[in-house]
């Protein structure tokens, strides 16, 4: 099925790091979603997105929508354990309103 | 305010059998949609209900449908299951369907693994 794409795939930080990914797309999106998901659970909301050029903070995660409505930025300041999970960006593709998911980027944290 | 509930957390079937899962969506949420979760796939999305009408469906064989109740709660059901079923079937529940913008937030239950044997 159609997929927004997420980069990078997995990576592994110190904790205390800042980390950073993004998402993308072919076509155009009105919202952005970011959710986390751990292990054997669903995915939580962390932060949505409405505007393009839109930046929203939630804690210490950052979001910005970005100005082509085709991408979306996660940032994440001063890493901790728990923030260890996979990470997805999500919309309401604006041709078929279907959700879209990302193909996730799986942090893990090292203490 | 109770999350989005779903039941069962685990299930085992064997092949050839069917399954229904169950998702009670928070208390005012009218739509709801379901998606199956693979290691190989992701995230992919398997339908939409809003006040009792499939409003949006997925890539997936006849063998998938669901239905949604006057109160919101919504079933699945998979016929013939295949080991390829195998998966975490995720339930979200957002206040109004993906195609208004001002209701776009989903929210996830915890989701119920299948395994196919």
């Amino acid at each position: 099925g159609q997929q927004l794409n997420q980069s990078p795939q997995s990576m592994f930080i110190q904790e205390g790091e800042d980390v950073s990914m993004n998402c993308t797309s072919s076509s155009i999106f009105n919202t952005w979603l970011w959710y986390k998901q751990d292990p054997g659970e669903g995915p939580v909301l962390l932060i949505a997105l409405y505007k393009a050029g839109e930046l929203t903070s939630n804690g210490r995660l950052t979001a910005q929508f970005g100005i082509t409505r085709k991408d979306s930025f996660l940032n994440i300041s001063a890493s901790i354990p728990s923030d260890v999970g996979i990470y997805f960006c999500a919309g309401p593709n604006s041709g078929t309103y279907k959700y879209i998911f990302g193909t996730g980027t799986r942090l893990k944290v090292l203490a | 305010k109770a999350g989005v509930t779903q039941t069962p957390r685990y299930l085992i079937k064997t092949r050839g059998q069917q399954v229904t899962l169950s998702c009670s969506p928070i208390s005012g949420h009218r739509s709801v949609s379901w998606y199956q979760q693979t290691p190989g796939q992701g995230l992919q999305f398997l339908f939409e209900y809003f006040s009792e009408t499939q409003r949006n469906k997925g890539n997936f064989p006849g063998r998938f449908s669901g239905r949604q109740f006057s109160n919101s709660r919504s079933e699945m059901n998979v016929s013939t299951l295949e080991l390829g079923d195998s998966a975490l079937y995720l339930c979200a529940s957002s206040l109004g369907p993906s195609l208004d913008r001002t209701n776009t937030e989903a929210f996830f239950g915890q989701g119920t693994r299948l395994t196919v044997v």
